[in-house]
């Protein structure tokens, strides 16, 4: 079982920019979530996904969006690139959003 | 709204020393309360868990009360080894018990030195 997997592991974009991060579940699980973690704090959530569904969202503006697909895995964009979105994304998955979630290692966004 | 205070750290101990780690929460209802680690470049790693008042969650040596008079939720261990040190985090889900939705504390580490 390859967990939760998420890619790119890092990546560096311009300000103004757009980027994709991608997320797929662990074997079983139906239920994303994404979440922020900037330098020296804990991690804030941004958005769970559910049958393809935005379930719940966390305080982050419109230019953070995602999207599920048929086989549960994940994309998180965020448009219009600011300094301050530079942090480690993470992903984590459970199963109908209860129970345990796991969390994969994260892509860290450099944002110069 | 919802939050989560845990003491601010580095935590530095010798091996085998008592470790505590105070975590506080403020919340509407009854939340889900939990403790999260994360190992060097790793990801976050669910340590223990607890679901009502008075729960004790445990694993690996860890343990931490649910107290809803104190909205507490300390974590402590009574012999921490240097494979422990990590940073640990306290989060609370509102979400009937999902840990789809975790509120985080900011997170202590915590060094252990051989």
């Amino acid at each position: 079982d390859a967990g939760v997997t998420q890619s790119p592991t890092h990546l560096i974009k311009t300000r103004g920019q757009q980027v994709t991060l991608r997320c797929s579940p662990k074997s079983g699980h139906d239920t994303v979530s994404w979440y922020q973690q900037a330098l020296g704090q804990g991690p804030q959530f941004i958005f769970q996904y559910y049958e393809e569904e935005e379930r719940q969202r966390g305080n982050f503006p419109d230019r953070f969006s995602g999207h599920q697909f048929p086989n549960y895995s994940s994309e998180l964009n965020v448009n219009a690139l600011l300094l301050g979105d530079s942090a480690l994304y993470l992903c984590a998955s459970s199963l109908g959003g209860v129970g345990e979630a796991f969390f994969g290692q994260g892509t860290r966004l450099t944002v110069v | 709204g919802n939050s989560v205070t845990q003491m601010e750290g580095p935590v530095t101990l010798s091996e085998e020393a008592f470790l505590t780690i105070n975590c506080t929460y403020t919340a509407t209802g009854y939340p889900s309360l939990f403790w999260y680690v994360q190992y060097p470049g790793e990801g976050l790693q669910l340590l223990l868990k607890a679901t009502k008042a008075d729960d004790k969650g445990s694993n690996k040596g860890f343990e931490a009360t649910y107290r809803k008079e104190t909205t507490s939720f300390h974590l402590e261990k009574g012999s921490v080894q240097v494979s422990d040190s990590a940073v640990y985090f306290c989060a609370l889900s509102d979400y009937g018990g999902s840990q789809g939705n975790l509120i985080f504390g900011k997170g202590t580490k915590l060094s252990v030195k051989p």
